[in-house]
């Protein structure tokens, strides 16, 4: 069984630092891109980033561009997100998901809040 | 990139049938068959219903079905039950820099 495991949230003041971790199992970890995706308290999706299998390839939404870092460790079947210079309106539950195939997310985690606030 | 534009709310009452629109562009949803729908219960993860325009992962029913035409993209839900009572996203992927981009939701009311 697919399992996505995220931690890390919490509680921040803006311009902060904070470090997402999703723990995967259930599937081979290394084989598979994956992605964060986010959204903000009663608002819809919003894609965050996307890493490959290998980690030679990287995407990032404009509105994280600069701020974010998406890494994985493989050998720990591990995902981050390091998040620099936060501001209020990056409030939202972070969700690590799994690509099954292009731009598509076949399995999610439960999602981990994150709250920038003063 | 702007959100994929989808009406915010569709309602129908049991047994009947409804479509939800995803509406895009050529650099989107009509220049590659990268077109899924995901559902989400409130409080819970979303869940895949479609990829690649038309497909069902497994163990979804097949009262769920996509299509495509220019640059929109449906969802049909056919024989709509209580429990397709939900949001309901589309996504595709995008050949500017940031890779893919989500619709703007639609909240799915069975009467």
């Amino acid at each position: 069984e697919v399992q996505l495991v995220e931690s890390g949230g919490g509680l921040v003041q803006p311009g902060g630092s904070l470090r997402l971790s999703c723990a995967a199992s259930g599937f081979t970890f290394s084989s598979y891109s994956m992605n964060w995706v986010r959204q903000a308290p009663g608002k819809g999706l919003e894609w965050v980033s996307y890493i490959s299998s290998s980690s030679s390839t990287i995407y990032y939404a404009d509105s994280v561009k600069g701020r974010f870092t998406i890494s994985r460790d493989n050998a720990k079947n591990s995902l981050y997100l390091q998040m620099n210079s936060l501001r209020v309106e990056d409030t939202a539950v972070y969700y690590c998901a799994k690509s099954g195939y292009v731009a598509t997310f076949d399995y999610w985690g439960q999602g981990t809040l994150v709250t920038v606030s003063s | 990139q702007s959100a994929l534009t989808q009406p915010a709310s569709v309602s129908g009452s049991p047994g009947q049938s409804i479509t939800i629109s995803c509406t895009g562009t050529s650099s989107d949803v009509g220049g590659y068959n990268y077109v899924s729908w995901y559902q989400q219960h409130p409080g819970k993860a979303p869940k895949l219903m479609i990829y690649d325009v038309s497909n069902r992962p497994s163990g979804v029913s097949n009262r769920f079905s996509g299509s495509k035409s220019g640059n929109t993209a449906s969802l049909t839900i056919s024989g709509l039950q209580a429990e397709d009572e939900a949001d309901y996203y589309c996504s595709s992927y995008t050949s500017s820099s940031t890779f893919c981009v989500f619709g703007t939701g639609t909240k799915v009311t069975v009467l």
